[in-house]
Formats: structure tokens, C-alpha cells, sequence
């Protein structure tokens, strides 16, 4: 089992709408989970990060986690062209920062 | 405040040789963390330094080393290059350890030939 899964898409959506991305995570002891977002050739820029469970809303962004369920999700409202990208989730796990292999989102005009 | 910054951005080298990319943290910040990214494995964590001491690493060959300066500037060393090295390998800073935000660098693209 990785630990850190996302699930690699693509997930194609309208301009518009809701985009919803899941993560899950092995190690019951992270503390920490980020989402990153990377354009094609550039470096991950971070776009949330949260710490304790429940829903954490950052402008079109909401970050939920659940450690009961080792689940982390990110939804953006509103979606847009300029949010295609790839959305990598990361936890920390042993005293490092593992990431996922990233969910590649389109969102079509 | 500045951002992450990595030099040099890219690096052409042939097998056997060896290769140190440097980092230099946001202002502040003691943790640096380095990544590799290729397009089959994804990120993967290397190593990360704290006070110029090595606090965890990933699993990587010896031939992978690294060090932390007094500043909290970094560098990465690679010895013995293999074709598989070809990567983009990524510095990025945090305050004080992995559970705070991390913020990436642009990244040093290396290629062995």
C-alpha cells in the first residue's frame, strides 16, 4: 500500500463547476497535509494546509480531513481555466513530507 | 520576501561525473528539505536539514549527499552519475521541520547523458 494515494485522473471539468480531490494516507500518526498545485514545468506552489479535521475554506479552496478515515480532500468552487493543473496532496509521515502522484485536472471553457 | 532560489536551473552531465546543486532558503527558515521528481516515481523525498545537521532520510543510494551552512544554505550532491538521475530536483524551506508549510524552489533540471 503507498502511502499517500490520489487517484492520477485526468478529471475533466466545466468552467464553473465544482472540482473535487481525494487523497488517503497510510500513516495514522501524520500531523500535517498539504495540497500543493503544479503547472507543467514549474515547481509545486502551495495552496492549503491543514492541520486538524473538519472543513479549513481558503477563498475558491476547501481543505477537509478526517483522521478517522486517513482521508483528505480538496474542493475548488468555481472552477476556471487557469486551475488546470496537477493537485499533489502531501502528509507528513516518520519526519517527512510524502506526496501523492498527483491528480491532473482540466477544466474546460 | 524572497522566495526559494536554486542554482543552477539546469545541468547537462555525462555518466560517471558529479553534480552539486545549491539552495538557499526563504529568510527565517532552518529546515531544508530536498526533493527528486521524474515522471515515474513522482516526488520523492531525499534528505533534510535542520541546523546543518541531517534530521531524516529518504531511500536513496550513498552515492545521494548533502549538507546545510551555518546561513541555512544548502547544497545536494550526486556522485558517480547514472542515466537515472535525470531528474528535477527541488529545495524547498520551512520554519522549523516538515510539519510547517513547505515552500518549493524552482527547481534544478538535471540531464546525464
Amino acid at each position: 500500500q503507498k502511502e499517500v494515494e490520489q487517484n492520477s485522473g485526468p478529471l475533466s471539468v466545466p468552467e464553473g463547476a465544482i472540482a473535487s480531490l481525494n487523497c488517503t494516507y497510510s500513516d495514522r500518526g501524520s500531523q500535517s497535509f498539504f495540497w500543493y498545485r503544479q503547472y507543467s514545468g514549474k515547481s509545486p506552489e502551495l495552496i492549503m494546509f491543514i492541520y486538524s479535521n473538519g472543513d479549513k475554506e481558503d477563498g475558491r479552496f476547501t481543505a477537509q480531513l478526517n483522521k478517522a478515515s486517513q482521508y483528505v480532500s480538496l474542493l475548488i468552487r468555481d472552477s476556471q481555466p487557469s486551475d488546470s493543473a496537477t493537485y499533489l496532496c502531501a502528509v507528513t509521515s516518520y519526519g517527512k513530507l510524502t506526496f501523492g502522484q498527483g491528480t491532473i485536472l482540466t477544466v474546460h471553457p | 520576501k524572497a522566495g526559494v532560489t536554486q542554482t543552477p536551473r539546469y545541468l547537462i552531465k555525462t555518466r560517471g561525473q558529479q553534480v552539486t546543486l545549491s539552495c538557499s532558503p526563504i529568510s527565517g527558515h532552518r529546515s531544508v528539505s530536498w526533493y527528486q521528481q521524474t515522471p515515474g516515481q513522482g516526488l520523492q523525498f531525499l534528505f533534510e536539514y535542520f541546523s546543518e545537521t541531517q534530521r531524516n532520510k529518504g531511500n536513496f543510494p550513498g552515492r545521494f549527499s548533502g549538507r546545510q551552512f551555518s546561513n541555512s544554505r544548502s547544497e545536494m550532491n550526486v556522485s558517480t552519475l547514472e542515466l537515472g538521475d535525470s531528474a528535477l530536483y527541488l529545495c524547498a524551506s520551512s520554519l522549523r521541520d516538515v510539519d510547517n508549510e513547505q515552500f518549493f524552489g524552482p527547481g534544478t533540471r538535471l540531464t546525464v547523458l
